[in-house]
């Protein structure tokens, strides 16, 4: 069974930092490409970034800015984002997905994280 | 900025069919946007319905399917059932970003 467990989410005041997480199992995580995606509270889903299976390919969503950070390590079948300079607007539920290799579409996701950027 | 745009709401009687659809400001969205759908209940994470255009998971009831329609992606469901009350998200590629329709909130009633 596939699993995506997102981890390290919580209260951060503005401007500060945080790292999620993002634990894969039940399939070939080295041979995944793998998505962050958010979603503000009551709000529709905003891609936030992608990365290749061999970490070559990365692409960030323009609004970030470069504030935002993927990464990912095959050997431990985990993917991260480092988010920095946070604000508000932040604030949202951050889903890992994972997707084939071979195409652009997003296959399985995780059950989130809720990141909340408050002073 | 590219804008992805879908039916904000869309209700259906029990056992009817209902058509979602994808449209891209860009233009005329092909099989190259690999359009996806999703589908959101309250309180959970999304699921994955149809990717590349037409195809399904395992998991995808068979009611479900894809396809290019007017030159939108579109999102059919026939024989509904009360348990497809969601939100459903279409999803397309534009070459390095992604952007996600803004949802179509659909009541069965």
């Amino acid at each position: 069974e596939v699993q995506l467990v997102e981890s390290g989410g919580g209260l951060v005041q503005p401007g500060g930092s945080l790292r999620l997480s993002c634990a894969a199992s039940g399939f070939t995580f080295s041979s995944y490409s793998m998505y962050w995606v958010r979603q503000a509270p009551g709000r529709g889903l905003e891609w936030v970034s992608y990365i290749s299976s061999t970490s070559t390919t990365i692409y960030y969503a323009d609004s970030l800015k470069g504030r935002f950070t993927i990464s990912r390590d095959n050997a431990k079948n985990s993917l991260f984002l480092q988010m920095n300079s946070l604000r508000a607007e932040d604030t949202a539920i951050y889903y890992c997905a994972g997707g084939s290799i071979a195409t652009a579409d997003i296959d399985y996701w995780g059950q989130g994280t809720l990141v909340t950027v408050s002073s | 900025q590219t804008v992805v745009t879908q039916e904000p709401s869309l209700t259906v009687s029990p056992g009817g069919t209902v058509t979602l659809t994808c449209a891209s400001s860009a233009g005329t969205v092909t099989s190259g946007f690999y359009p996806n759908w999703f589908q959101q209940k309250p309180g959970q994470a999304p699921r994955t319905l149809i990717y590349s255009t037409t195809n399904k998971h395992s998991w995808t009831p068979a009611r479900f399917s894809g396809s290019l329609l007017g030159g939108k992606a579109a999102l059919t469901l026939s024989g509904v059932q009360p348990e497809d009350e969601a939100e459903y998200y279409c999803l397309l590629y534009y070459g390095g970003s992604w952007v996600f329709g803004g949802g179509t909130k659909l009541t069965v009633l």
